[in-house]
């Protein structure tokens, strides 16, 4: 357990389904995290939370929605997705250069 | 905007052996942060080690030590006495100085094999 719980660990979608995925950690920290992992690409950033309010959206498109409702937790809501979305989600929390990362949500969508 | 460039897809080591990853950068910033991550297959990233631009003196932790040539904006991992554990995909990161909610820039990574 490295402090950041990310959950479900795999979910298998359709194009056509709506899920959710979930990010907490109890660390204190005060920034949050959505990165995608594909393959033979470096981490992209998602999206930057800081004390629950966003500070960054990478141009991400609108099938993803994120959400903070406090320091603690993190969500990113999926809908509509694209085969090309399948990858794996990291969420990472961090207090000033101190950064933790969960375990990831590895997305397929068929 | 910063950019970190891993020119190793693949390296591999014999156990016990030294190896030495790749990593450069491109900044226009003088205060910032560099971080070496491990990432297992089982996907948690761990830092491995951290440099403060500030110091000259190169970060070392137990078998891992870098070496920072800030001018040529290079940050190499050195990995001594290779084990078996050490095998993972390693990535180079990128953070500004600034004090919070700083965003992370990776590398491509460098897949490590060790061999026994």
């Amino acid at each position: 357990e490295t402090g950041v719980t990310q959950t479900p660990r795999h979910l298998v979608m359709g194009m056509t389904n709506k899920k959710s995925l979930k990010c907490e950690q109890h660390l204190g920290h005060n920034a949050m995290y959505w990165y995608k992992q594909s393959a033979k690409k470096p981490l992209e950033l998602m999206f930057v939370y800081n004390f629950k309010e966003q500070t960054e959206n990478n141009s991400v498109p609108s099938r993803f929605s994120p959400e903070c409702p406090n320091s603690s937790h993190l969500f990113l809501h999926l809908h509509t997705l694209q085969p090309e979305d399948s990858a794996l989600y990291l969420c990472a929390s961090s207090r000033l250069d101190r950064y933790t990362f969960g375990s990831g949500t590895r997305l397929t969508v068929v | 905007a910063q950019t970190v460039t891993q020119s190793q897809p693949e390296m591999s080591v014999q156990e016990a052996e030294t190896v030495t990853l790749s990593c450069t950068y491109d900044t226009s910033e003088s205060d910032y942060y560099l971080f070496w991550y491990k990432q297992p297959p089982s996907r948690q990233m761990i830092l491995v080690i951290r440099q403060e631009a500030y110091k000259q003196q190169n970060a070392t932790e137990n078998r891992f030590s870098v070496n920072f040539q800030k001018a040529a904006k290079s940050f190499s991992l050195k990995i001594s006495d290779s084990q078996l554990g050490d095998a993972a995909m390693y990535f180079c990161a990128y953070r500004s100085g600034e004090t919070s909610g700083s965003r992370l820039t990776f590398g491509e990574g460098t897949q490590l094999t060790v061999n026994p």
